[in-house]
């Protein structure tokens, strides 16, 4: 079935540094990516997203590339700050859609230190 | 404002004992879904509904239930919750599954711990 798989947190920052947060899919079918970010005590909120190859999703600083020959959705910033500290999870959603699901990996614990 | 809400945000129960979570959304939204998110395992589905009177199960329904009979609203009920079912829930929402990449809109999340 499809699945996604992220790199293992926690991951340690220092502020201003370069974040990557690795994500690769399997997929039979044609999915829409996603990457969704839960801040400390809060539900998921989208962060941004990608719905063929080649597209690129950006939102607050935040990009990641629909790459179909490597099957991955890295998510990088240039610079990350302080209040990016949260849980990041990559996310499919396969057409056709098995029922609106949303797959998830299981989810990369950022922490920035000032 | 959009959003999506969920009760209780914190339950403490006993084995045994009925308990339902309630959600609602105000988005005027055809698709509805729960949730459970596990540490190492991400979130994965346990119900989802495509619209009024229409539901079927995810990838983790056992022990759960859930109704549809508004639009605005679909409740997750543990007939006879059991330690195992200790995790922390999310009700998402979304305008249509339609194959499309809509977004999910999801709740604040409710931590359920059965003893």
């Amino acid at each position: 079935g499809d699945s996604v798989t992220q790199m293992e947190g926690p991951v340690t920052l220092s502020e201003e540094a370069f974040l990557t947060i690795n994500c690769t899919y399997t997929a039979t079918g044609y999915p829409s990516l996603f990457w969704y970010v839960q801040y400390p005590g809060e539900g998921l909120q989208l962060l941004l997203k990608a719905t063929k190859a080649d597209d690129k999703g950006s939102n607050k600083g935040f990009e990641a590339t629909y790459r179909k020959e490597t099957t991955s959705f890295h998510l990088e910033k240039g610079s990350v700050q302080v209040s990016d500290s949260a849980v990041y999870f990559c996310a499919l959603s396969s057409f056709p859609n098995q029922g609106g699901k949303l797959i998830f990996g299981q989810g990369t614990e950022l922490s920035v230190k000032p | 404002e959009a959003q999506v809400t969920q009760n209780p945000r914190y339950l403490i129960t006993v084995t045994g004992k009925k308990l339902t979570v309630t959600c609602s959304q105000n988005m005027n939204h055809e698709y509805m879904s729960w949730y459970r998110q596990d540490p190492g395992l991400g979130l994965r589905q346990i119900y989802y509904s495509m619209n009024v009177e229409v539901t079927d199960k995810g990838d983790v329904p056992e022990g759960y239930k859930v109704s549809r009979k508004e639009k605005r609203n679909f409740p997750l009920i543990l007939e006879s919750p059991s330690p195992n079912q200790t995790s922390l829930y999310f009700c998402a929402s979304s305008l249509s599954t339609g194959g499309g990449p809509y977004e999910q809109y999801f709740g604040p999340g409710t931590r359920l711990t059965v003893t």
